[in-house]
């Protein structure tokens, strides 16, 4: 069975300053590895995955996220806060011997202190 | 392209009561999955399906929820009785194909009130 672990249900931030949003997965198989953005009252947003291949994976609105399989983590990074970086952030998930079912962290609050 | 549809935004119904929520995924998306997201939780996997077959509803709540997909398309999830604790917001998900490692694209939700 697969599962998700993110350290710290809020995080705050300051505007410019480095993002890191912690993720730690447990997984009898390779995962896939996602990280989803939910703002106020919408659906979720992919922001980037790790599939195979290269384990620093780049998504969108500047953030990345690197596949450490010793570590079993996939932390999530941006080098400067944006205000609009302020949201919900979840990390995912799933692998092919669950019918690629989505498990979801509880999430991560993140507010951006201008 | 157009995204997950989901209607409606927002419901308001008394326990006991019955609701029903609608969902159609992009066009194309063999996979459709329908999570329940607590506040201040992450989704939770309701049911997912393939085409029209059910590929997994162990944590669907057999006894009062309901999920079907008749032809393939778009999806509805019925709640009937309604419980307080069923307050959430119900998310309707899709993605291209089953056993691939593909996102999951997701609608902007419902948001369910039991009163």
């Amino acid at each position: 069975a697969q599962s998700v672990t993110q350290l710290g249900s809020h995080v705050s931030v300051s505007e410019g300053a480095l993002v890191l949003l912690r993720c730690n997965y447990s997984s009898s198989v390779p995962p896939y590895l996602f990280w989803y953005v939910q703002y106020p009252n919408q659906g979720l947003q992919l922001l980037l995955k790790y599939t195979t291949g290269a384990t620093l994976v780049k998504g969108i609105n500047g953030f990345e996220a690197e596949f450490k399989k010793s570590e079993t983590s996939f932390h999530l990074t941006k080098p400067s806060a944006h205000m609009s970086d302020a949201a919900e952030y979840f990390c995912a998930v799933s692998a092919s011997n669950t019918g690629n079912q989505f498990y979801f962290g509880t999430g991560t609050s993140l507010t951006v202190i201008p | 392209e157009a995204g997950v549809a989901q209607s409606p935004r927002y419901k308001i119904i008394e326990k006991r009561q019955s609701v029903a929520f609608w969902c159609n995924p992009i066009s194309g998306h063999a996979t459709l999955y329908w999570y329940q997201q607590i506040l201040g939780q992450g989704p939770k996997l309701l049911i997912q399906f393939q085409n029209n077959g059910v590929v997994d509803d162990s944590q669907l709540p057999k006894d009062r929820f309901s999920a079907e997909r008749l032809k393939g398309v778009d999806s509805t999830l019925k709640i009937q009785p309604a419980k307080l604790e069923d307050s959430a917001v119900y998310l309707c998900a899709s993605s291209l194909v089953l056993g691939m490692n593909t996102e999951a694209f997701f609608g902007q939700g419902t948001r369910l009130t039991v009163v």
